[in-house]
């Protein structure tokens, strides 16, 4: 069974930061794509980021380029989110997921992000 | 990228049909045959229920089902049944490397 486990999540400040981990354990870690999927309360999933299997091509949303950084590190089958200049707006639980042909057929169960003071 | 177009809610009776909507533009769902559909249930994590438009993974039952016609896309569950109540949401390939999803559609089973 493929499992992905988000960690990092919890309460910070508006312009702090904050890092998210995705550990995948269970699977062929480096073969895939990864991506992360946000959301908010009360509102649908929205698309944040994507990093392809070797980490060498990185794609953003708008709304957090410039303040998201998506990484990973093959070797210890992790996936990274690092969150700076955090807004009221980046409220959210999110999600890690694996993508295969275009769709998402793993995910996490999601980590908890509240920006507020 | 504006989010695709789903209906908030839809509701049915055990045992009946539902379809949900997914309608996008030509620059996501028209041009790619990468539409998908997750079911979710609050607090836990989604789970792929329909991608490439059609096809079923492993181990989801065959009362959902999937279809395109022009830039709306549609999921079909049959033979309603308690456990499908969750909130539902197509997701589409937009080019250039970006995805778009629906605002998500709740389904009650009365």
């Amino acid at each position: 069974e493929v499992q992905l486990v988000e960690s990092g999540g919890g309460l910070v400040q508006p312009g702090g930061s904050l890092r998210l981990s995705c550990a995948a354990p269970e699977f062929t870690f480096s073969s895939y794509w990864m991506h992360w999927v946000r959301q908010a309360p009360g509102k649908g999933l929205v698309w944040v980021s994507r990093i392809n299997s070797d980490g060498y091509s990185i794609y953003y949303a708008d709304s957090v380029k410039g303040r998201f950084t998506i990484s990973r590190d093959n070797a210890k089958n992790t996936l990274y989110l690092q969150m700076n200049s955090l807004r009221a707006e980046d409220t959210a639980v999110y999600y890690c997921a694996r993508m295969v042909n275009h769709h998402f057929d793993y995910w996490g169960q999601g980590a908890l992000v509240t920006v507020s003071s | 990228q504006s989010a695709l177009t789903q209906p908030a809610s839809v509701s049915g009776s055990p045992g009946q049909s539902i379809t949900i909507s997914c309608t996008g533009t030509s620059s996501d769902v028209g041009s790619y045959n990468f539409v998908s559909w997750y079911q979710h249930h609050p607090g836990k994590a989604p789970k792929l229920m329909i991608y490439e438009g059609t096809k079923r993974p492993s181990g989801v039952s065959n009362r959902f089902s999937g279809s395109k016609s022009g830039n709306t896309a549609s999921l079909t569950i049959s033979g309603l049944q308690a456990e499908d109540e969750a909130d539902y949401y197509c997701c589409s390939f937009a080019g250039s490397i970006t995805w778009v999803f629906g605002g998500g559609t709740k389904l009650t089973v009365l």
